[in-house]
């Protein structure tokens, strides 16, 4: 099984800023399977980026993602009040699927 | 409208069963992978089953296999989840889900939630 580990748990931010979001693959992952979520509070999550770097439909362009091998980054140019918010990495290159426990991205 | 609807969800003793169900509507099932995601309360996502298109090659979760079993009804367009043994770390919120990135799918419902108590 493919463990992602997101660290740290909790990144503390103010509008405007840019933040990165790391998560780190136990074994190397395919970037055509590896995807972002960002969940709200009581919602189910929705898609940021797939396939590593390609933002899904609607997804603004403040929102990158980056990587390869076993290391992966989410980047946020420049943090809107709505993205405040958990994010998930998950791969489903390798059976099981698996999502790291998620980075809070939180107004400091 | 796409949509993805489970049900089935409540307050189960633990080693009882409970048998989840997801209906789609607005489009069909029968072309994609369909998965069940449980978040258990405060914590993360776990991809605890999935079943591709077909119904061949099933994945399990560890933590679930040989307790759960999902199946699919393409012409009813529904997913199911039987949960049986269940225990009070099986609680969570459970998402039935599908995915097709560069279709531009990205499905989900609203979740149930089985809670698992004596």
């Amino acid at each position: 099984e493919v463990v992602l580990t997101q660290s740290p748990g909790t990144l503390s931010f103010s509008p405007g800023e840019r933040a990165t979001l790391s998560c780190r693959a136990s074994q190397s992952v395919n970037t055509k399977f590896f995807v972002w979520y960002q969940q709200k509070h009581g919602r189910a999550p929705r898609v940021l980026i797939y396939a590593t770097s390609s933002r899904a439909t609607g997804i603004p362009d403040r929102f990158s993602g980056s990587g390869s091998g076993t290391d992966f980054t989410l980047t946020i140019s420049r943090l809107e009040p709505e993205d405040f918010a958990v994010y998930y990495c998950q791969q489903y290159g390798s059976s099981p699927y698996t999502f790291g426990q998620g980075t809070k991205v939180e107004i400091k | 409208q796409v949509q993805l609807v489970e049900s089935g969800g409540g307050v189960v003793q633990p080693g009882r069963s409970l048998r989840l169900s997801c209906s789609a509507s607005g489009f069909s099932i029968s072309r994609y992978a369909m998965h069940w995601v449980r978040q258990a309360p405060g914590k993360g996502l776990e991809c605890v089953a999935q079943i591709p298109f077909d119904g061949n090659k099933i994945v399990y979760a560890d933590s679930v296999r040989g307790r759960f079993t999902i199946s699919r009804d393409n012409s009813q367009n529904t997913v199911s989840l039987q949960m049986n043994s269940l225990t009070v770390e099986d609680t969570a919120v459970y998402y039935c889900a599908t995915w097709a990135f560069t279709l531009g799918i990205d499905y989900w419902g609203q979740g149930t939630l089985v809670t698992v108590s004596s």
